[in-house]
């Protein structure tokens, strides 16, 4: 079981906001920079955001993401039909000494 | 554009060991920006992170798999590699190579550019 907890799945319609939770420590974002990233079906996870709220070249304004003490938040904004995907958080662990990856969670597009 | 490719046996027995390489293009493991790491995702379930290395051969692993994995690069191919050992179905896994990008004292940690996976199959 994972240190990083995130909800199982979240669900919006299309041109809504949805937002992922991903919650942890001190030990982990409580002192680590966050990054998240998508994993459409069947295919490698990709980055979305990094340093808790940075984003690579090539990925839209519509994913954005913050970080508040022990817990980090994915946004998506303008939902589409492409955007059904696993997310997932991920940070150092300072006390178990390993890099750890939230639970994921499942995004729908009603 | 990087871009990075496994590849190995898609099926060992159990207690065998399970070996991979990781080609790298269009960038080169000893520019020494990056660190390049393995992590895995049993079928249905979530990332595991297993170890990284340096181009010089600085390696990190995973505490819950040290004892059984290794690690190694070959920076003449820009290749690296990744060996678990005494494997059981529970390594069943798509296995991902990426590289990653480390900073501020290991503040900053996040893989960039991943490859396509392949799925290793532990049965006899």
């Amino acid at each position: 079981q994972s240190v990083l907890t995130q909800p199982p799945s979240v669900s919006a319609a299309p041109g809504q906001k949805v937002t992922i939770s991903c919650s942890g420590s001190s030990s982990n974002i409580g002192n680590n920079y966050v990054s998240w990233y998508q994993q459409l079906p069947g295919t490698a996870p990709r980055l979305l955001i990094y340093d808790n709220n940075e984003r690579p070249s090539g990925i839209p304004d519509r994913f954005s993401g913050s970080r508040s003490g022990t817990s980090a938040t994915l946004g998506i904004t303008g939902l589409q039909t492409g955007d059904e995907a696993d997310y997932y958080c991920g940070t150092w662990d300072n006390s178990l000494g390993t890099y750890v990856f939230g639970t994921g969670t499942k995004v729908t597009v009603l | 554009q990087v871009q990075l490719q496994e590849s190995g046996p898609g099926l060992v027995k159990p207690s065998q060991t399970l070996s991979l390489t990781c080609t790298v293009s269009g960038g080169s493991i000893s520019s020494g920006d990056y660190y390049w790491s393995w992590t895995r995702q049993p079928p249905g379930k979530g990332l595991e992170w297993i170890g990284y290395i340096y181009y010089s051969g600085g390696t990190y692993y995973n505490p819950s798999l040290k004892s059984r994995v290794s690690i190694s690069v070959g920076t003449s191919k820009n290749q690296f590699s990744v060996k678990l050992s005494s494997v059981t179905a529970a390594d069943t896994a798509v296995y991902y190579c990426a590289r990653t990008r480390i900073a501020a004292a290991g503040q900053t940690y996040y893989f960039d550019y991943w490859g396509r996976g392949t799925l290793v199959t532990i049965s006899s």
